[in-house]
């Protein structure tokens, strides 16, 4: 399947700041998700991006397909934003490829 | 309320035991998914289904195994032959193959 890498590992912000999280993939982007993972394990829907830009609130995100990657932005962070951030591509034959997973750390 | 259900939330096996994990979804969706996620790594496919009573091995299907009686339901049972299932298990749904996924809440094992 397709091999996902994302960067940073690890992320600790001030509350307030701004980050970028990557995601580059090995082959051809279908269907890009990204995800965020709460302390509880609860893995919530943030975007569906196979193309483009989209927002939702302080949230957003890129996919540059022919590129093969992916960017999520989280702007004025907050405590509640902590979490572990996983982007995923379907390979051509529908499977759900994750990577490694982004742990932000989110300080008061 | 529209959504995927896990069950139970803790399950505890012991050495030699078959354990089934529950999963249901009442979006009327046709495709469902069990991953494993092993801590610090990201979620790796178990097996997926794209219709009732079709099913398909992923990545790590070995010791495990699934029925897909019904559209709602796509339970997973660990058998005595997956050496190492210590992990965290979810559950998800599409409406197809290729549309995007929603995740139940986990259900977490472990062997005494």
């Amino acid at each position: 399947g397709i091999q996902v890498e994302q960067s940073p590992p690890d992320l600790i912000l001030q509350e307030g700041a701004n980050s970028t999280l990557r995601c580059n993939f090995s082959d051809s982007v279908n269907n890009l998700q990204w995800f965020h993972q709460n302390p509880w394990g609860q893995l919530i829907n943030l975007f569906y991006i196979p193309s483009g830009t989209k927002q939702n609130g302080r949230l957003s995100a890129t996919t540059v397909a022919t590129e093969r990657y992916s960017l999520l932005y989280i702007s004025s962070s907050q405590t509640t934003d902590s979490g572990v951030y996983f982007c995923a591509s379907h390979s051509n034959d529908y499977k759900l490829s994750f990577g490694a997973g982004t742990t932000v750390t989110v300080r008061a | 309320d529209g959504g995927i259900t896990q069950s139970p939330k803790y399950l505890f096996r012991k050495e030699g035991q078959n354990v089934t994990l529950s999963c249901e979804q009442n979006l009327n969706h046709d495709a469902m998914y069990w991953y494993r996620q092993d801590p610090g790594q990201g979620l790796r496919l178990i097996y997926y289904s794209q219709i009732v009573n079709d099913f398909q091995k992923g990545d790590i299907a070995e010791g495990y195994s699934v029925s897909r009686e019904k559209k709602e339901s796509f339970p997973l049972t660990v058998t005595s032959a997956q050496k190492n299932p210590t992990a965290f298990y979810l559950c998800a749904s599409s409406i197809s193959g290729t549309e995007t996924q929603y995740f139940g809440p986990g259900t977490r094992l472990l062997v005494l």
